[in-house]
Formats: structure tokens, C-alpha cells, sequence
């Protein structure tokens, strides 16, 4: 089974330039999910998909950054214009359910690789 | 949600059983308690959950005390691979993970 595919790997840009990250969850999971993880922290639930709907995007600071998942697979997260702050790893998850809770806690999350964002 | 403490770091000797304690005293009934784990440069990796019993399965194992305020993850003959952050999170039924600062476990050969 091929897991979360995420691109790029890696990402340098200036401060107030614009990027772009891209995630192909597992086949079938219709949960997708955005994380911020900042050096030295655990991952920050940034959005939450159910398909193309947005569940949860309460910690994803909207003046900057959006997302979509266009016909419920694939999802771009976008940063616009970047701050020095926003230097982290960029992390995808999938998961078959909507809450980990569910089914008897059976719905846990799959994780890409990460982007590794550097703002200069 | 119920916040977990767990300890900032801890060192294990290569095939010795690592024992990550997690302390979690304000759980409530339906909240479930699970491990992650996060090799360096990887995204975090699911290795077990619980709700009151014990649970084993191929990577580990997980001890819940009786009254439910802290619990165990076991890695019965701990290996190099094995170093990394693990995270212990408490999480009630319909509502996301949240991620603290986890262990950094140092598997020493």
C-alpha cells in the first residue's frame, strides 16, 4: 500500500514570496489533514478534510495561508506572502475515519514526509 | 482534552526493554490514550492506542494503570531504529490529536 505522498521535500524562499505544498493521501481515506511542526515541537493541526469539505481549519492563521482538497484526493496547502515564522516542516496525514476515536479508536493517522520550509 | 506529561528525554540500552512513562491524571472516560512516534526527518508513525486495557501488538506494548491516569509504552528489546520522539496523547472520542513535545528516546548501542 503506498503511503501519504507529500512535495516538495524542501523548500527555501524569501520572506513575503508565496509557496506552494502539494499531498496525495492514502487511496480510499477520505480524511486529510495539515500539520505545522515547528523545530523542537509536536505537530499543530493547521486543517482538517472530510473529502472536499473543510472540518476543522480554527488554528490556520487565514490571512495567510489556505488550502483545498478539489474532488476529495489530492490537496494543496499555500502560503501567501510568507513570514520568517512560518520556517517549519510541513507535515500531510490521512486517515479512514473521521475522528481517531471512532470505531474503537481504530481511525489512526497515516503521515507523509513533511515539507521542510525554510523562510530567509 | 486531557494533558499528558511525559518526560523530555531518556536513554536505553540496544535490546533492553524501554519503558516511556506518560502521566495523564485528568483523563476522562472516553478519552483514548495513543503513542506516536517520530524517527528523525520522518513524519510521526502510529504504534498503539488503549482505552483501560492493556494492549500488545507487533511494535509494543501499552500498560494503562487501573485508575487510567498513567500509562506505559514498552518496547520489549529496544533497537537502534527505535530512536526517536514519542509522543503520548490522550484523545476524547470526536476530537483531533494534539501533539505535545513528546520523548526523545536515544537508543544506545
Amino acid at each position: 500500500e503506498a503511503g501519504v505522498a507529500q512535495s516538495p521535500r524542501y523548500k527555501i524562499i524569501e520572506k513575503r514570496q508565496s509557496v506552494a505544498f502539494w499531498c496525495n493521501p492514502i487511496s480510499g481515506h477520505a480524511t486529510l489533514y495539515w500539520y505545522q511542526q515547528i523545530l523542537g515541537q509536536g505537530p499543530k493541526l493547521l486543517i482538517q478534510f472530510q473529502n472536499n469539505g473543510v472540518v476543522d481549519d480554527s488554528q490556520l492563521p487565514k490571512d495567510r495561508f489556505s488550502a483545498e482538497r478539489l474532488k476529495g484526493v489530492d490537496s494543496t496547502l499555500k502560503i501567501q506572502p510568507a513570514k520568517l515564522e512560518d520556517s517549519a516542516v510541513y507535515l500531510c496525514a490521512s486517515s479512514s475515519l473521521r475522528y481517531p476515536g471512532l470505531a474503537g479508536g481504530a481511525g489512526s493517522q497515516y503521515f507523509g514526509p513533511g515539507t521542510r520550509l525554510l523562510v530567509l | 482534552d486531557a494533558k499528558t506529561t511525559q518526560p523530555p528525554s531518556m536513554d536505553c540500552a540496544e535490546g533492553r526493554a524501554a519503558n516511556l512513562p506518560c502521566n495523564h491524571s485528568t483523563i476522562s472516560g472516553n478519552e483514548y490514550v495513543y503513542w506516536y512516534r517520530q524517527i528523525h526527518s520522518q513524519g510521526p508513525q502510529y504504534i498503539i492506542h488503549g482505552l483501560k486495557n492493556n494492549e500488545t501488538n507487533e511494535m509494543a506494548s501499552l500498560i494503562i494503570t487501573e485508575d487510567r491516569k498513567s500509562s506505559t509504552l514498552i518496547l520489549p528489546h529496544a533497537t537502534l531504529r527505535d530512536t526517536a520522539v514519542y509522543y503520548c496523547i490522550a484523545c476524547p472520542v470526536g476530537r483531533q490529536l494534539t501533539f505535545g513535545s513528546g520523548t526523545q528516546l536515544t537508543v544506545l548501542p
